[in-house]
């Protein structure tokens, strides 16, 4: 059975970088896509993005574009979610979560029909 | 971007009882609608996609239905284990927009 596996709890001063892996435990990235959702203390959740691993290709929210970056690795189907210039409202817990959906090679682009797995979130606490 | 509201944010009720909570989008999203759980301090859990599919392994309980604008996620007789907050989650269109929540306490 597949698992998402996340890396453990970070705490970052404001104005660094944080990066967080999503790692496929007991299977593959194959055809699926991965979101990365975050949910700050006491609030609701946030899409912040999804990667596409079989086309190298990410859709970022307007609110983090040119702050995070997505990226992955086929071979170790491990997926990265990078946030820079972190201030205090980013503390919140991120989580990535898996998409099955379809893939177009033609247009390289990725019809998402179904999510299924979370990972078991990581905390990231942004304080000076 | 499609702004989700979910009515009510919060609903109070009895083991047993029928529960509705309705998810509405500002434009069409078609039935590309996905519903998840949340318990306190745990990771969500997907529920529902495509508005009315049941996950794997999801009690027969929940079911979701609706297209276009509205849509509904029906408990048919709650649970203890049912006592969490529900989000709705359109992936029509790039942002993947979420509803603010809705939380379903003990009467």
């Amino acid at each position: 059975q597949v698992r998402l596996v996340q890396s453990g709890a970070e705490v970052k001063k404001p104005g660094s970088s944080v990066k967080v892996s999503c790692q496929a435990s007991g299977g593959t990235f194959s055809t699926y896509a991965i979101s990365w959702v975050r949910q700050a203390p006491g609030q609701g959740l946030e899409w912040m993005g999804m990667i596409i691993p079989i086309f190298g290709t990410a859709n970022y929210a307007q609110k983090f574009q040119g702050r995070v970056t997505l990226v992955a690795d086929e071979s170790s189907s491990t997926a990265f979610m990078e946030l820079s210039s972190l201030r205090s409202e980013d503390t919140a817990v991120y989580y990535c979560a898996r998409v099955f959906g379809i893939a177009d090679y033609e247009s390289t682009s990725y019809t998402a029909h179904a999510f299924d797995i979370w990972g078991q979130g990581t905390m990231v606490t942004v304080s000076s | 971007d499609i702004q989700m509201t979910q009515s009510p944010s919060t609903l109070s009720a009895s083991v047993g009882d029928r529960v509705t909570i309705t998810c509405r989008a500002s434009q069409s999203i078609s039935n590309w609608l996905a519903w998840c759980q949340q318990k306190p301090g745990k990771a969500p859990k997907f529920l529902i996609y495509k508005a009315s599919t049941l996950e794997a392994g999801v009690p027969s309980r929940f079911s979701g239905s609706g297209s276009g604008t509205e849509f509904t996620l029906t408990i048919s007789s709650l649970q203890p284990d049912d006592f969490a907050t529900y989000y709705c989650q359109q992936y029509n269109s790039y942002p993947y927009t979420f509803g603010q929540g809705t939380k379903v306490e003990i009467k």
